[in-house]
């Protein structure tokens, strides 16, 4: 079974562009997860999904910050206009079940490295 | 509120010597407590998770972890070290009630040496 995957693995943009993630949860899972690590810091929350609605999007930087799930299957996040800060790796991970889904197991892909010039 | 520590950013081990990562947390709900392990350009594989039953955890790879609520803390240990758990760790705790949003540690890089 294949497990989340995400697209670009490195991404470098100059300030003021636009730059979309992409991440495929593993089939079948309802909860999508996406979280940033800025460089020396430790992982944070962004935003949940389960199916295609937006459950909890409190960890989202700024309105910069877009994310999509149509049709409940991949999950797009893009950055417009992109600013020096927002450089880190962002990871997507997917999780089965329902109620605190935070509780159980969650897949995480390999991650995108996002730089800003 | 909640907060995670872990309190050494690197740990060197030999291959072969026992493995401990420490981790605290603080949070305002019982918490369910997780261990993480990323190995380089992969994803973060759950080790092992507490969640209010037994107090002692074993996860896969011969690792397991303590819940001690009165010192906080829920550090994670291996008996002896192989070279292929040389990763970055990262301790994260979920409170059981509230937004349930996980908060995680800054990590720890465990290097093993032959």
């Amino acid at each position: 079974e294949a497990g989340v995957t995400q697209f670009p693995s490195h991404s470098v943009i100059e300030k003021g562009q636009t730059v979309t993630l992409r991440c495929d949860p593993i089939s079948g899972h309802d909860n999508l997860y996406w979280y940033r690590r800025v460089m020396g810091k430790e992982i944070k929350f962004l935003l949940h999904f389960v199916k295609e609605s937006k459950q909890d999007e409190s960890g989202m930087p700024n309105n910069r910050f877009l994310a999509e799930r149509t049709g409940g299957t991949y999950s797009t996040l893009k950055v417009q206009p992109a600013e020096l800060e927002d450089s880190g790796v962002y990871f997507c991970a997917s999780s089965q079940g329902s109620g605190a889904a935070f509780l159980n197991e969650q897949f995480f892909g390999p991650g995108t490295r996002l730089t800003v010039l | 509120a909640q907060s995670v520590t872990q309190l050494d950013s690197h740990v060197s081990v030999s291959e072969g010597t026992p493995v401990l990562l420490r981790c605290n947390y603080s949070s305002s709900y019982s918490p369910s407590l997780f261990w993480y392990v990323q190995h380089p350009n992969k994803g973060l594989q759950l080790l092992l998770k507490y969640t209010s039953a037994a107090t002692l955890v074993k996860g896969i790879n011969g690792f397991e972890a303590e819940f001690k609520k009165s010192e906080t803390s829920f550090h994670l240990t291996k008996p002896s070290a192989h070279m292929s758990d040389a990763a970055e760790y990262f301790c994260v705790v979920t409170p059981s009630g509230g937004s349930y949003i996980p908060t995680f540690g800054r990590g720890t890089s465990l290097i093993v040496h032959p």
